[in-house]
């Protein structure tokens, strides 16, 4: 099937404005993380969602940053009033369930790469 | 706050060389381990994970790597490397401190092999 998509891939908006980043998990995965890459730097967790539980959003770097996942699937990221310092790819990746240790493997999306002019 | 350290961040082999990529963790609890790898344009993937038993994980593409818990390591290995190779290497882990859900990353190692 299918794996993990998102859009657009590639996103380039002037500071200031507002960009939505979109992924697609894979059907039937419950868990779906975002995370962000910035240049040079490892990959950073910025919230989790697992099934109708409330996500974990220990990750965002600011209130600037939100995202909900709509019927348990397509996930939308939202940045407010955009900065430079926000440029990076960001990830999305889903896996089958996640409860307790022996969580499934996170399979993840070809990335958004946002550039803040 | 879990942290992962790689400590190459560049490496350059010859095909038939071998391969060790180092990788440590902060963490003390009860972790779970990754590799992770990323080929030019492609979407990252899972190399290999440890979670519990024998220490000797072993991959796809002939990879392993060995968890080391007195020494916070994970360190991954490949005997001969393949021009294939080529590609940028995560280590990752996750733990009882954040739940087991989000992985935390290394800065990730490039490996450039040269046919």
């Amino acid at each position: 099937g299918a794996g993990v998509s998102q859009s657009p891939s590639n996103k380039v908006t002037e500071k200031g404005k507002d960009v939505e980043l979109r992924c697609d998990p894979i059907s039937g995965h419950t868990a779906l993380y975002w995370y962000r890459q910035s240049l040079g730097q490892g990959l950073e967790f910025l919230i989790y969602f697992q099934g109708n539980s409330a996500p974990d959003k220990s990750g965002l770097p600011s209130d600037r940053f939100s995202a909900e996942r709509t019927g348990g699937s397509v996930s939308t990221l939202t940045i407010q009033r955009t900065q430079q310092e926000d440029s990076a790819v960001y990830l999305c990746a889903s896996s089958l369930a996640s409860s307790g240790r022996f969580t499934d493997t996170q399979y993840f999306g070809p990335g958004t790469r946002l550039t803040v002019l | 706050a879990q942290s992962v350290s790689q400590h190459n961040h560049h490496v350059i082999l010859s095909e038939a060389a071998s391969l060790e990529l180092g990788c440590n963790y902060s963490y003390g609890g009860t972790v779970n381990l990754f590799w992770y790898v990323q080929y030019p344009g492609q979407h990252l993937q899972l190399l290999l994970k440890y979670f519990s038993g024998d220490p000797l994980v072993k991959g796809i593409k002939g990879f392993e790597a060995e968890f080391i818990k007195s020494k916070f390591s994970f360190n991954l290995r490949k005997p001969s490397v393949q021009w294939s190779d080529t590609a940028e290497y995560f280590c990752a882990v996750n733990g009882e401190n954040t739940g087991f859900q989000k992985l935390v990353f290394g800065t990730g190692t490039r490996l450039l092999v040269s046919p």
